[in-house]
């Protein structure tokens, strides 16, 4: 497959859990990786394997991957956590790299 | 630090050539794949080309593949972008992009950008 596909705008209450999710065929049996965006600012890796955090980032967020379908948790969201969050993994060619469309996530 | 800073972006007018620079620092930039990725104002992240740490292989996106280079100077530790025959949805801000070592893909130090305006 040569699509990632999210939806574009999920909404959460301060201090809920929310899952933002990512779906394409490349992702069977690989995990994508996720990146946050704030506007007017680059995006920020925030997590890439089997539930993997790079430095810095804070232990409420979480990946997880079923079948084609692979989610970026964010247990407790904050304030701060609102952005746009994009997915993203090679294709099944190896030779492209794929972004999912963008999720905007509005912490009420 | 670890550090991406990209330049060269401008005006520039339809059917015209830029090139712009990503300057590394803070690692060894000659053990890293690279990429650039692209937002046009107000939308998502489009992935535009790939180069390996030694320039040995390049991929780019079919919709770029032709008017796009991408090329890298290891001893300069600089990663390049020639864009050619420019239109106007070429315009973006244009990111360089470290992939991470390692079995698990990701893009984990971005540089902040450069804006590419195309326009008459």
């Amino acid at each position: 497959s040569s699509e990632l596909t999210q939806d574009p705008a999920v909404s959460v209450a301060l201090g809920q859990t929310v899952r933002i999710t990512c779906q394409g065929g490349s992702l069977r049996g690989f995990y994508p990786s996720w990146y946050q965006q704030k506007p007017g600012q680059a995006p920020v890796f925030v997590m890439y394997g089997k539930n993997n955090r790079p430095s810095g980032i804070p232990d409420r967020f979480s990946g997880s991957n079923s079948g084609s379908t692979a989610s970026l948790t964010i247990t407790g969201a904050q304030a701060e956590d609102e952005a746009d969050y994009y997915c993203n993994s090679r294709d099944s060619s190896g030779k492209h790299v794929l972004f999912g469309g963008g999720t905007k996530l509005t912490v009420l | 630090e670890v550090q991406l800073v990209e330049s060269g972006g401008g005006l520039v007018q339809p059917g015209g050539s830029l090139r712009i620079t990503c300057a590394a620092s803070g690692f060894t930039f000659s053990s890293y794949n690279m990429d650039w990725v692209r937002q046009a104002p107000g939308k998502g992240l489009e992935w535009l080309s790939y180069i390996s740490s030694s320039s040995s292989t390049i991929y780019y996106a079919d919709s770029v593949k032709g008017r796009l280079t991408i090329s890298r100077d290891n001893a300069k530790n600089s990663l390049y972008l020639q864009m050619n025959s420019l239109r106007a949805e070429d315009t973006a801000v244009y990111y360089c992009a470290r992939e991470r070592l390692g079995n698990n893909y990701g893009l984990d130090v971005w540089g902040q950008g450069t804006t590419v305006t195309v326009s008459s």
